[in-house]
């Protein structure tokens, strides 16, 4: 099984509530991603675990959260949504030697 | 910093043609590159990547680069679409340090009409 699953598919927050969004692998790959996708835009790195270490980006550093209690799973935690977090969220993973990521199908959040 | 440029927001082509998606990148180190492709609907795929040898790679369904390292660029092509081939092609660069870090361009919406 190669897939990257994420729940849910579209998620709906308040302005100020916390998100959680959920991503699982069952390829026992060491490292698993998180990438933002705006509109027009390029996806866009949030942060990465390898292994059991976080590596958030310098720019959204205090903006996501994010744990990792196994190998598998893998959450993105937004503390207090705003409306500019509306987005789609792609989680990834791969296997270190390889360059090859392999992704969900991403999980759509809005904010209102 | 290293930036992915896809001048092609939409490509639209028929059935049969030919078809180059472009790409430009901004790095001067060691670096790999590759081609994702996404239906709709569905993630991101991988395609094919490069990081030396034969400038020319070969991916699935047809598929193939070429990299220039004079242009800066990692073009990618197939000889004749089929309509499935319409989809969102997301070029990406990743820095040699590790970790696998993608960063991409905005992404070439193609579209073949049958």
């Amino acid at each position: 099984d190669t897939t990257v699953k994420q729940n849910p598919r579209y998620k709906l927050a308040r302005v100020g509530k916390p998100v959680n969004l959920i991503c699982s692998q069952t390829m026992n790959h060491d490292t698993m991603y998180w990438y933002q996708k705006k509109p027009n835009q390029a996806p866009k790195l949030l942060l990465f675990y390898y292994d059991k270490i976080l590596n958030r980006e310098a720019d959204t550093f205090e903006k996501f959260q994010s744990s990792r209690p196994n190998n598998s799973f893998c959450s993105l935690y937004i503390g207090s949504a705003g409306l500019e977090y509306s987005a789609m969220y792609l989680c990834a993973s791969s296997s270190s030697g390889s360059e090859r990521l392999f992704f969900g199908h991403g999980t759509k959040l809005s904010v209102l | 910093t290293q930036t992915v440029s896809q001048s092609d927001a939409h490509v639209t082509v028929f059935e049969g043609d030919s078809v180059e998606l472009r790409c430009n990148y901004s790095y001067g180190g060691s670096i790999y590159l590759s081609w994702y492709i996404q239906h709709h609907g569905h993630g991101l795929q991988f395609l094919l990547k490069y990081y030396s040898g034969n400038p020319v790679v070969q991916g699935v369904n047809g598929f193939e680069a070429e990299f220039s390292k004079s242009d800066s660029s990692f073009h990618l092509r197939k000889a004749s679409v089929h309509w499935s081939d319409s989809a969102v092609y997301f070029c990406a660069v990743i820095h040699d340090s590790g970790y696998n870090k993608l960063t991409f361009g905005k992404g070439t919406v193609l579209l073949v009409s049958p």
